[in-house]
């Protein structure tokens, strides 16, 4: 089956820089990736999705980059500010229901 | 206003006492899905539904039961719950059947078997 997996379980930023939140996948027919964030206390919001016949794609402030080469999957934040502190996870379907999600970045945005 | 709502939000029960957290949502949304949440393993998925009488399970869909008689509503049943079933809990709906797509997250059951 799909396992997914984030490179860091918690990321620090200082407020203004650019954030990058990675997702690794195992399966290469992988066909639809998706960006969750979820502040404390509340469900999974979502943010940004991307298909596989897609590199990148560009939302406000977010970005995500897919590499299918090395079956990796990225967030970046551009100019992080306090309200964007949250859990980070990446969503990954290998095609019809099943959606895979990786246990989640914890962003914290320092002042 | 658009949303998708659980009840109840915090619950403390005993081992062994059947127990239903109800989800509806007003989006007239064709897929519903229940996820558990732990530390260290994230989001995993109990059981989905495509439409009106069509379930299928996820990846732990031991010890749950679902039922799908109505569009808006899904609840999560609970027969004999185990301390092992302590977790937080989402349901989740979206327009598309297919997993993933803007799938819309309710607020969340915090679950506690004593």
């Amino acid at each position: 089956g799909e396992s997914v997996g984030l490179h860091l379980p918690t990321l620090s930023v200082q407020e203004g820089d650019n954030s990058i939140i990675n997702c690794a996948y195992s399966n290469s027919a992988s066909d639809y990736f998706i960006w969750y964030k979820q502040e404390s206390g509340k469900g999974p919001q979502f943010i940004i999705d991307i298909r596989s016949n897609m590199d990148k794609r560009q939302g406000q402030r977010v970005t995500v980059l897919l590499n299918k080469t090395v079956k990796h999957l990225s967030l970046q934040i551009a100019a992080t500010q306090p309200g964007d502190s949250a859990v980070y996870f990446c969503g990954v379907t290998g095609g019809g229901n099943k959606l895979t999600f990786g246990t989640g970045t914890q962003l914290k945005v320092e002042l | 206003e658009a949303q998708v709502t659980q009840n109840p939000r915090y619950l403390i029960t005993v081992t062994g006492k059947k127990l239903t957290v109800t989800c509806s949502q007003n989006m007239n949304h064709e897929y519903m899905s229940w996820y558990r949440q732990d530390p260290g393993l994230g989001l995993r998925q109990i059981y989905y539904s495509m439409n009106v009488e069509v379930t299928d399970k996820g990846d732990v869909p031991e010890g749950y039961k679902v039922s799908r008689k109505e569009k808006r509503n899904f609840p999560l049943i609970l027969e004999s719950p185990s301390p092992n079933q302590t977790s937080l809990y989402f349901c989740a709906s979206s327009l598309s059947t297919r997993a993933g797509v803007e799938q819309y997250f309710g607020p969340g059951t915090r679950l506690t078997v004593t």
